[in-house]
Formats: C-alpha cells, structure tokens, sequence
C-alpha cells in the first residue's frame, strides 16, 4: 500500500518564479491538505482540497494556489517566489467519513528561493 | 480558534531515562490532539491521537499521553528513552466541528545523550 508520495523532493528556483508542487495521496484517500514548513517551525495550514475543490484555506497570499484532479492528486502553485517562500512543503491525505480524520504526511518538498 | 503551545523547544536525556514533552493546548470545541514526530529528512509520522475516547492513550514505539481537560494539557511520555527516539516531536490539534484542519506547535527537539 503506498503511502502519500511527492515530487521533485528538491527544487531551487529564483525569486519572481513560479513552482507547481505535486502530491499524490494514500491510496483510499481523497481529501489532500498542504503545509508549509519554514526551517525551525512547525507546519503551518495552506489549503485543503476535497471533490477537486478548495474546502479551507489558512493565512496564505493568493500567489499560494492549488488543483485536485479527479484521480485525487493535487498539486500547489506558488507564483512570484519570495525568498520568504523557502520551506519544506508537506502534503497530507486523508478520508472524511471515518472518525478520526487522520492526516499522513507525505515526506515533503523542500523548495528553496535564491 | 485553536492554538498549541509547546513549553519546551529542546528536551535533553539519558538513555534508559524517561521522556517528557509537554504541551498545553487551546480550542473553541472539543478538540482531538496528537503527537507527530519528525525524523531528519523525514516526513512526519503520527505516534498517537486522543479522539474523545480514553484519556490516556497509548501510541507506538512505548509513548504515551494523558489528556487532562482541566489542565489543557496532553503531554508525552515514554518510561525510558532510546537512542531512536532522537526527533523533532509536534504537538497537534483539531478542533472536532467539521473542520479538518490541523494546528502544529513549534516543535519539541529531543535530544538523547548515550
């Protein structure tokens, strides 16, 4: 059974520069949350996606975006990178509907401004 | 609102000695708590979750963790650390109102001297 897979696991791009993040969730899952993880911190809420819509969002500009596709991977969108961008990015998943809405994390993008 | 507050931002002991990492918490509705613990370039993982059930709740690798409502405190405990128990450790809370989102404190770093 694979777990919440992400990819790249490492990217570095220049500041003004878009990045799109991708996450594909546990399988049965189909509730994807992404965090941002900036060094020494603990993960902070961006967005929540369910049935390939933005259910909850966190304190995050709108240059933080997101999609969820049918198949219930989703992927982030970040334009006009700042170097305060710079931070791991955490995909969870997850299955409304069985209690205790657990979250498994993926093991992260670390993305990295210049 | 929901808020967590780690008390301790580095915990350091013996091998064989034990564990304690604390942390308080704040929320609006009866909330669900965890612990999530981060190995280094590693993704996080839960070691245990309080969903309103028993109070004290046992999760893997030999920790626990009480859920005291008058205190608002739901610290973690193992009775004698190991070598591998050396992680970043979060505290994590959810409020239990149709709202999936989740809310980290900024992280305990254990430290285990051999």
């Amino acid at each position: 059974d694979a777990g919440v897979t992400q990819s790249p696991t490492h990217l570095i791009k220049t500041r003004g520069q878009q990045v799109t993040l991708r996450c594909s969730p546990k399988s049965g899952h189909d509730t994807v949350s992404w965090y941002q993880q900036a060094l020494g911190q603990g993960p902070q809420f961006i967005f929540q996606y369910y049935e390939e819509e933005e259910r909850q969002r966190g304190n995050f500009p709108d240059r933080f975006s997101g999609h969820q596709f049918p198949n219930y991977s989703s992927e982030l969108n970040v334009n006009a990178l700042l170097l305060g961008d710079s931070a791991l990015y955490l995909c969870a998943s997850s299955r409304p509907g069985q209690g205790t809405y657990e979250q498994y994390f993926g093991p992260g993008t670390r993305l990295t401004v210049t | 609102a929901q808020s967590v507050t780690q008390l301790d931002s580095h915990v350091s002991v013996s091998e064989g000695t034990p564990v304690l990492l604390r942390c308080n918490y704040s929320s609006s509705y009866s909330p669900s708590l965890f612990w999530y613990v981060q190995h280094p370039n590693k993704g996080l993982q839960l070691l245990l979750k309080y969903t309103s059930a028993a109070t004290l709740v046992k999760g893997i690798n030999g920790f626990e963790a009480e859920f005291k409502k008058s205190e608002t405190s739901f610290h973690l405990t193992k009775p004698s650390a190991h070598m591998s128990d050396a992680a970043e450790y979060f505290c994590v809370v959810r409020n239990n109102f149709g709202n999936e989102k989740l809310t980290f404190g900024t992280g305990t770093r254990l430290t285990i001297i051999p």
